[in-house]
């Protein structure tokens, strides 16, 4: 039984560049959120999506970030012109359904923007 | 904002001792408290959770405790062993409109267990 699947696990940008993020939610599970960790900090919320709609995106910044989960594959984080404070390991996480309380996580992407 | 307070921050421990994470949270509508556990270069693995109608649940070595009067939880590791140095994450969600939760993470707790 597939966990969370993210791709890739590791990523390097030149500042400018965009940077694009997969997730592959657990089999079942048509619920997505995504979150930030910074360097030795906890996770910060970004965006929570269903299947072709964005629900909070309260903790996405205003500008350069986006997020998708399209009807068919994966969802997409995207950050578009990187600069070096976006480093940082970002992971998404998926529940089955909307009021399902757990939510499981993949094992992350390592964005480096040098 | 809502807030979720961890500590300690670090946590070293002989192996067979006990551990406990204690934090708190701001939000008095939170009504889920799960517990993550991160190894190194890996995702953060749910090992426990526990919802605001009860106040204690067990897990083998584990337990959490919650007491929502004052606003705090903790997780016990009994008989602890070196596979359980790792990092410890507490979150705090509540119910939004439409049903679904978003997790306001601890800082997080890195425990060493030393044979």
């Amino acid at each position: 039984n597939a966990g969370v699947m993210q791709n890739p696990r590791h990523l390097v940008r030149r500042r400018g560049q965009e940077a694009r993020l997969r997730c592959s939610p657990m089999k079942g599970h048509s619920h997505v959120y995504w979150y930030r960790q910074l360097p030795e900090e906890g996770l910060k919320f970004m965006v929570y999506l269903q299947k072709e709609n964005i629900i909070d995106e309260s903790g996405m910044p205003k500008e350069r970030f986006s997020a998708e989960f399209p009807k068919e594959g994966p969802s997409i984080l995207r950050i578009q012109q990187v600069v070096r404070g976006d480093s940082a390991a970002y992971f998404c996480a998926s529940s089955p359904v909307q009021t399902s309380y757990e939510q499981y996580f993949g094992p992350g992407t390592r964005l480096t923007v040098t | 904002g809502e807030n979720v307070e961890q500590h300690p921050s670090t946590l070293s421990v002989q192996e067979g001792d006990s551990a406990v994470i204690k934090c708190t949270y701001s939000d008095s509508a939170s009504n889920y408290f799960p517990w993550y556990k991160q190894e190194l270069g890996k995702g953060p693995q749910l090992i426990i959770d526990i919802r605001s109608n009860v106040g204690e649940k067990k897990d083998q070595r584990i337990a959490v405790t919650l007491n929502k009067t004052a606003k705090h939880f903790s997780l016990h590791i009994t008989e602890t062993q070196p596979e359980d140095s790792a990092v410890y994450f507490c979150a705090a969600s509540r119910s939004l409109s439409g049903g679904y939760n978003k997790l306001i993470f601890g800082a997080g707790t890195r425990l060493a267990v030393h044979p």
